[in-house]
């Protein structure tokens, strides 16, 4: 049973334009939500987090948007650069059974085009 | 302030046999993870911890063993290793929700 979805594998656009990648989640529960960024060969990074209590966080060309009434969260980023080409993977923080613990969707491969 | 380590970077292993992979945090983190990443597809949670001498099963512990003795340190067993178990594994630490990870263990089973 997957509790957090991002059902767009890939995701192209060009230099400039804005990105959006969206993820749906399942559990009610869930705290926190976070994106990670992961270049190839590498570790994921943090990038932005968004609170169960919010519905906007903002960081520099990087906004996540949060529909508790939907399930759903997205991230934006303005202006797309080429080095922000990577896997963007959402993830969300909150109780399952016993424990609190960090659930991954799929992730979106975001291409930005020169 | 060397955040997650792990080692090694890259491994092949024969079928049946065994191995350790390391993880190590330096940032007194109480929360460990060990996920696997296939191609094309997000990261799995095989185990994870939430301090020293608690351990859980994520999603596909089948094949792995974990052991939490110190809070620095979570080390993930493999047995009889398998094809199946060929991917690309990453280690993380957190404090709660915001989890930093290892470069990652590539391990090819033939």
């Amino acid at each position: 049973d997957q509790q957090v979805k991002q059902n767009s594998p890939s995701l192209s656009v060009q230099e400039g334009r804005i990105s959006i990648l969206n993820c749906d989640y399942t559990n009610s529960m869930f705290d926190y939500f976070l994106w990670y960024k992961k270049y190839p060969a590498e570790g994921p990074t943090f990038l932005i987090s968004i609170s169960s209590i919010k519905d906007k966080n903002e960081d520099g060309r990087f906004t996540v948007f949060l529909n508790k009434s939907a399930k759903h969260l997205s991230l934006h980023i303005v202006p797309s650069q080429p080095g922000d080409s990577a896997v963007y993977f959402c993830a969300a923080w909150g109780p399952q059974g016993s424990n609190y613990k960090l659930t991954f969707g799929k992730g979106t491969l975001l291409t930005v085009n020169p | 302030n060397a955040g997650v380590t792990q080692t090694p970077k890259f491994r092949i292993l024969k079928i049946g046999q065994s191995m350790t992979l390391q993880c190590a945090q330096d940032m007194n983190h109480n929360y460990m993870y060990w996920y696997r990443q296939d191609p094309g597809m997000g990261l799995k949670l095989i185990y994870y911890s939430v301090g020293a001498g608690i351990t859980d099963k994520g999603e596909v512990p089948n094949g792995y063993n974990v052991s939490r003795s110190t809070t620095e340190d979570f080390p993930l067993r493999l047995e009889l290793a398998a094809p199946s178990q060929t991917s690309v594994y990453f280690c993380a630490s957190s404090y709660r929700d915001e989890a930093f990870f290892g470069q990652g263990t590539r391990l090819t089973v033939v």
